[in-house]
């Protein structure tokens, strides 16, 4: 059974392009969350998705981050006119619709440069 | 949301066994325990999870008392290898996200 897959693992990103990070969650799973690590700081998060909804994006920044988990295809977070400050790692992670755990991807490195 | 408390760092050596606890005086009843390690570098890895009393696994064993408002993750016989960052997190996913901590640094020496 494959893992949580994230891709790319690595993106680098001038100031102003757009970064897009994808996530594919583990067979049969219908939820993903979405949680950034800024460096040697713990995870933080972002949104929480199940196909075509967004349950919970109260720790996304309001401009220029948006999600999405479409009905068919992996889940994308979008990230406009990136700035130095979103170097980071994007960590994705999915649960089984009545789970009580969530499993990790390995991440996404975001750096801008 | 409950809120955990954890120390935020810990030494040992390698074949000692290692106690993690963690404080979560607020969890709710439909919360569940979950301890997550993660290494520099990579996502966090599910170690092990319990609602209540003793839960084992191949790598870890969770004990939680009758009161809940507290955990304690313990790991037998312990690595270089362990050394890593170790979270508590509280919660029930299928009413709300789950919040990570600062985690506790475990540093393992020979």
């Amino acid at each position: 059974n494959a893992g949580v897959m994230q891709n790319p693992r690595h993106l680098v990103r001038r100031r102003g392009q757009e970064a897009r990070l994808r996530c594919s969650p583990m067979k049969g799973h219908s939820h993903v969350y979405w949680y950034r690590q800024l460096p040697e700081e713990g995870l933080k998060f972002m949104v929480y998705l199940q196909k075509e909804n967004i349950i919970d994006e109260s720790g996304m920044p309001k401009e220029r981050f948006s999600a999405e988990f479409p009905k068919e295809g992996p889940s994308i977070l979008r990230i406009q006119q990136v700035v130095r400050g979103d170097s980071a790692a994007y960590f994705c992670a999915s649960s089984f619709k009545d789970g009580n755990t969530i499993y990790f991807g390995e991440g996404s490195w975001l750096t801008v440069v | 949301l409950a809120k955990t408390t954890q120390p935020i760092s810990m030494d040992s050596y390698e074949g000692q066994e290692v106690n993690i606890t963690c404080s979560h005086n607020n969890i709710a009843t439909n919360d569940y325990i979950t301890w997550y390690q993660q290494f520099p570098s990579q996502g966090p890895r599910f170690i092990i999870q319990g609602y209540k009393t003793k839960v084992t696994n191949e790598v870890a064993s969770l004990f939680i008392p009758a009161d809940r408002k507290s955990s304690t993750l313990s790991l037998p016989r312990v690595s270089l290898s362990d050394t890593a960052v170790y979270y508590c997190l509280v919660g029930d996913i299928n009413t709300d996200k789950l919040i990570f901590g600062t985690g506790t640094r475990l540093q393992v020496f020979p």
